[in-house]
């Protein structure tokens, strides 16, 4: 499997400020990278699927606008949390799609954003 | 479209009984299946998966599944339960044929072990 690395591991900003989230696949070239956020006690939300030198597609209701996927090779995908309220204090995680035509996705360590 | 159901947010089971989380899927294509497990505060790890092969899937830390397209089902079980199972472990359906590679979750089931 791959291996999928994401830092911060924890951020704590003001309401207000952007966060940027970086996502890294670290032993294999990763044509397609997955963000989903997740409430506590809740499950796994898509939020978009990153494509390495495409736009992202969001899923529906997930404000493009607010937040930034850039995907600029293949080994590295950012999500930025613009203009962060509480609201969006939550587990962010990554994952890269296998390439063995599975759909099998390898999953980063998640990130916690809390907004003050 | 896919969509998954897990049956029960929250099992309690005694550590060496039967561990039994149930799944039921909906797809309108061949699924590939999925179970992660996932310890607090941490991202998914594979537990198995089910990609058109054999019915009957082994997967790591003695845990197994079984796809019965009648009943649209993949329930995740192991034979005795220990401490370090206690997790969240997720179900989750993906179209077949390596077509969009989207995963669709289920809610998740919160397994606790009792001593």
């Amino acid at each position: 499997g791959a291996v999928v690395s994401q830092h911060p591991s924890w951020v704590i900003c003001k309401s207000g400020t952007s966060v940027k989230i970086e996502c890294r696949s670290l032993d294999f070239q990763a044509t397609t990278m997955f963000w989903y956020r997740q409430f506590p006690k809740q499950s796994l939300m898509l939020m978009a699927t990153s494509n390495e030198g495409s736009k992202a597609t969001y899923e529906q209701g997930v404000e493009k606008d607010k937040f930034l996927i850039n995907h600029a090779s293949l080994t590295l995908s950012t999500l930025t949390v613009t203009s962060a309220h509480p609201e969006d204090s939550s587990f962010y995680i990554c994952s890269v799609r296998s390439r063995a035509g599975d759909n099998e996705q390898f999953f980063g360590p998640g990130t916690r954003l809390t907004v003050l | 479209a896919q969509s998954v159901t897990q049956l029960g947010s929250h099992v309690s089971v005694s550590e060496g009984a039967l561990v039994l989380l149930r799944c039921n899927y909906s797809s309108s294509v061949p699924p590939y299946l999925f179970w992660y497990v996932q310890y607090p505060n941490q991202g998914l790890q594979l537990l198995l998966k089910y990609t058109s092969a054999a019915t009957l899937v082994k997967g790591i830390n003695g845990f197994e599944a079984e796809f019965k397209k009648s009943e649209t089902s993949f329930h995740l079980t192991k034979p005795s339960a220990h401490m370090s199972d206690a997790a969240e472990y997720f179900c989750a359906v993906s179209a077949g044929g390596g077509q969009g590679g989207k995963l669709i979750f289920g809610q998740g089931t919160e397994l606790s072990v009792k001593p």
